[in-house]
């Protein structure tokens, strides 16, 4: 059965460092999806991705997210100054296009 | 921008009580109508896909049925267990765009 990817399962970084996650989607897939859960709060939606650009932000996205697909195949979050606050579950979703979207396992990023 | 609105935000209930949340969604363009299951620490899974109106799916004591005329679709879970506390997403398909999911309805069930 495909499966999303997503790299590092957990990810530790100091306190205005950049990360960076990683996410494979299925080969197929050409819609691409970033959400976050903090401990004990709701599901977030950050951003959606489609034809190489933006299609749709929240507002948690600012200046410091960024995303983009750098080979044609990994889709990539980067939080290029981390806050204590972005600690968080990072989950990456992607689907073909009328079926229904595939998760990956998420990314945990602990900022300390 | 589409709006696809979820509501309850969220919900408390009992083991054992039903209970049911609503997303509605601009009816134009529509194709399909998505529900995930989201449980804290885990990835989503989808309960359902929808395309017809009046469609009616049913997965164990979770149903789910759709409006696509006057762009609603409800989810229902009868008989409601302490594994059924999750965020439970809707999304919608419209044709030619890509997914627009809801903020989701946060369920929480006590025993």
């Amino acid at each position: 059965e495909p499966e999303v990817t997503q790299t590092p399962s957990h990810q530790v970084t100091q306190m205005g460092q950049e990360v960076i996650l990683r996410c494979v989607p299925i080969s197929n897939h050409l819609y691409f999806y970033w959400y976050r859960q903090i401990l004990g709060q709701k599901v977030e939606f950050l951003v959606s991705f489609y034809n190489n650009e933006i299609s749709e932000k929240s507002e948690i996205f600012d200046d410091q997210f960024s995303v983009e697909r750098p080979d044609g195949s990994n889709f990539t979050l980067k939080i290029r100054s981390t806050k204590l606050e972005d600690s968080a579950m990072y989950f990456c979703a992607t689907l073909s296009g009328y079926t229904e979207a595939f998760f990956g396992q998420g990314t945990r990023l602990t900022v300390v | 921008i589409l709006n696809v609105e979820q509501s309850p935000q969220s919900l408390h209930v009992q083991e054992g009580d039903s209970t049911n949340f609503t997303c509605s969604f601009p009816s134009s363009n529509f194709y399909a109508l998505h529900w995930y299951r989201w449980e804290t620490a885990k990835s989503p899974e989808a309960l359902f896909v929808m395309t017809l109106n009046g469609d009616e799916k049913k997965k164990g004591r979770i149903s789910a049925t759709l409006n696509t005329k006057e762009g609603y679709s409800y989810l229902y879970i009868k008989g409601s267990q302490p594994e059924d506390s999750a965020t439970y997403l809707c999304a919608l398909n419209q044709a030619g765009t890509a997914l627009i999911f809801g903020k989701g309805t946060t369920l929480s069930v006590s025993s």
